[in-house]
């Protein structure tokens, strides 16, 4: 079973609407993070925003935010007022703090392709 | 700081050609990691290393080789490339998580891109 799972390979959305960006997770591990990364097309990954399992608030950098919904295992990426620049690939990860071994790596998921169009 | 780099950022080998893909990182990072990226695969952990001389095996080790004699340094090994490992190579490093707190971001290099024919 995938342990991260991004129903949306891609979005077209215009310019200055909010985006959401879906990722659900698989885990029996109690202690565990969420990540979201963007890359554009010149490759590089950027790192946006951290989710901790045991978070009570949903985390908030500037223009996203994650909707954080543990019993569904959700964490989905919004963008508020989407820009231009926004266009990339974005990618949903989880690292499980107590598998050990490999799992201290993180998983991704395959990406949502986001477009924002003027 | 010039955080994690890569050389080179592109290569390309034929069958059967070894090489290796160098990653340094200059933030005293404890830990690192080797990821291949494939089109709709999303990216996948080969190798990574918790500290110098330990390393271990991730997803996707077949065909890798790493090591790491020092903190800054973790080079990537091909021993005879194959056509399956054409891909983007990313080399990532972060601190080791002693608890809760904060995010412990991985820091990714610029990435290396792979063509092996």
């Amino acid at each position: 079973a995938q342990k991260i799972t991004q129903t949306q390979p891609g979005m077209f959305v215009q310019e200055k609407e909010a985006v959401t960006l879906d990722c659900t997770y698989d885990t029996s591990d109690p202690s565990y993070g969420l990540f979201w990364y963007k890359q554009p097309s010149s490759g590089e990954m950027i790192f946006l925003i951290y989710q901790g399992s045991y978070d009570q608030q949903n985390a908030t950098e500037g223009r996203y935010s994650l909707n954080f919904q543990k019993a569904r295992k959700s964490a989905n990426l919004v963008i508020s007022a989407s820009q231009l620049g926004d266009s990339a690939m974005y990618f949903c990860a989880m690292r499980e703090a107590g598998a050990g071994g490999g799992a201290d790596g993180l998983t991704f998921g395959k990406g949502t392709h986001l477009i924002i169009q003027p | 700081n010039a955080g994690v780099t890569q050389t080179p950022k592109f290569q390309v080998l034929k069958t059967g050609q070894s090489m290796t893909l160098q990653c340094a990182q200059d933030m005293n990072h404890e830990y690192m990691s080797w990821y291949r990226q494939d089109p709709g695969m999303g990216l996948r952990l080969i190798h990574y290393s918790v500290g110098a001389g330990i390393t271990d095996q991730g997803e996707v080790p077949n065909g890798y080789n790493v090591s790491r004699s020092t903190t800054e340094d973790f080079p990537l090994r091909l021993l005879s490339a194959a056509p399956s490992q054409t891909s983007v190579y990313f080399c990532a490093s972060r601190l080791i998580m002693t608890g809760q707190g904060g995010p412990y971001e991985q820091y990714f290099g610029p990435g290396t891109r792979l063509t092996v024919t």
